[in-house]
């Protein structure tokens, strides 16, 4: 059974820092990995979402890794600001046939808040 | 711009009532995944749909839940009789045409509290 963790689970920084944030998987055969970012009391935004062949993708000041091989993945954030404050969650695909197949696994999340 | 919604967004109710909850995809998506929230557990797979037929509703109690895509621009997730446990947000969120492995995007949820 796939299990995903998040580290830290929670993170507070002063505006400006470059900060990393921490996700692992206990079963490397996965299809792809998707990062969220949650606000209090709102659905989820999708903010990368990185295929099993690819090492990265970046979008603005995020970036996020995958490390199929040892289960790992990372989401850089550059130069934080008060409006990255939320649950950043990440969720990886099984990659598998059958009724499996699509399925997300999710992380707790890390909580990040970040003050001015 | 597209984007999945649901209803209600807010739903109290007692034990034993039936609720149902709404989502209607973003147009043009052909996979539907219900997922339900809670401090404890996290984020939980209920069910999923593809093309409207159910692939994989493992993760839904069946003996009081219960999930239909009557078409392709509904969904809806049934509980009856409801239980103080149910309490949580319930999300459903689409993804596109093709393989399941397709990003998925998230409505704003339905929070439900059973009294």
């Amino acid at each position: 059974k796939q299990e995903v963790t998040q580290i830290p689970a929670a993170l507070s920084v002063p505006e400006g820092e470059n900060l990393v944030l921490n996700c692992s998987f206990t079963d490397s055969a996965i299809y792809n990995l998707q990062w969220f970012r949650q606000d209090p009391g709102k659905g989820l935004t999708s903010l990368l979402l990185i295929q099993s062949s690819q090492r990265e993708q970046t979008s603005g000041r995020l970036n996020a890794s995958l490390d199929k091989s040892s289960g790992r993945s990372t989401l850089y954030i550059a130069a934080s600001q008060p409006g990255d404050s939320a649950t950043y969650l990440c969720a990886v695909r099984r990659n598998a046939g059958g009724t499996s197949y699509g399925k997300l696994t999710f992380g707790q999340g890390t909580i990040l808040t970040v003050h001015p | 711009d597209a984007r999945v919604t649901q209803t209600p967004r807010h739903k109290v109710t007692e034990m034993g009532q039936e609720v149902t909850m709404r989502c209607q995809p973003i147009l043009g998506h052909n996979t539907v995944f219900w997922y339900r929230q809670t401090m404890m557990q996290g984020l939980e797979l209920l069910a999923y749909f593809r093309n409207r037929a159910p692939l994989d509703d493992s993760g839904m109690p069946k003996d009081r839940f219960s999930a239909e895509m009557p078409d392709a621009t509904l969904a809806t997730l049934k509980i009856q009789p409801s239980e103080p446990r149910d309490s949580a947000v319930y999300f459903c969120a689409s993804g596109g045409q093709g393989a399941l492995g397709n990003e998925q995007f998230f409505g704003p949820g339905t929070r439900l509290t059973v009294l």
